[in-house]
């Protein structure tokens, strides 16, 4: 069946570093793919998406782009800030109200 | 515009009890999702209802059912507890009429002793 799999944390930064979490899926066909991110004592809110191969979503200055052929959607940014500290999940999905299969969740901690 | 609700905030039940969740939805939201969040873990899907019935299910055994009610809230049902079902309950709903929309509950935090 689908799945997701992430890097496992905690990912452990300096403030001003750069960002990457792995993030790669098992699926057949082409199902949309979610960054979401969980602060704590928070539920999810929707970091980016992308729908389709080669896509890239953004936002806030993460980035991850649709990777077909590696089955990837690593997500990205160039410089983290304290405020990002949080835990950020990989997932999929086969339809716009379809179910989301999340990975395992990566735990960021940038310090000052 | 208010987002997902959900209640309560916090539950602490005793083993073999019976506990009822609820969860209101966005306005202008008519399908609710529910998930069960265990520490250290990723959401993983139990249901989805719509229209007042199941449209999708989780690999979730009978112990955990559910309901929505015309006005589009929902409740999440779990029978004969046991310390395993201690995790986070996140509800998400979304709308048949959008793009994407998933909008998620600060969900609830059962603890089973």
């Amino acid at each position: 069946g689908d799945s997701v799999t992430q890097m496992e944390g905690p990912v452990t930064l300096s403030e001003e570093a750069f960002l990457t979490i792995n993030c790669t899926y098992t699926a057949t066909g082409y199902p949309s793919l979610f960054w979401y991110v969980q602060y704590p004592g928070e539920g999810l809110q929707l970091l980016l998406k992308a729908t389709k191969a080669d896509d890239k979503g953004s936002n806030k200055g993460f980035e991850a782009t649709y990777r077909k052929e590696t089955t990837s959607f690593h997500l990205e940014k160039g410089s983290v800030q304290v405020s990002d500290s949080a835990v950020y999940f990989c997932a999929l999905s086969r339809s716009n109200t379809g179910k989301l299969i999340f990975g395992q969740g990566t735990t960021l901690q940038v310090k000052p | 515009d208010a987002g997902v609700t959900q209640s309560p905030t916090h539950l602490i039940k005793t083993r073999g009890q019976q506990v009822t969740l609820r969860c209101s939805p966005k306005s202008g939201h008519d399908t609710v999702s529910w998930y069960q969040q265990a520490l250290g873990q990723g959401p993983q899907f139990i249901f989805q209802y719509y229209e007042e019935e199941e449209r999708q299910r989780g690999n979730f055994p009978d112990r955990f059912s559910g309901h929505q009610f015309p006005n589009y809230s929902s409740e999440l049902n779990v029978n004969a507890l046991w310390l395993g079902d201690s995790a986070l309950y996140l509800c998400a709903s979304s709308s048949t009429d959008s793009t994407y929309g998933y909008t998620f509950g600060s969900g609830t935090r059962l603890t089973v002793v």
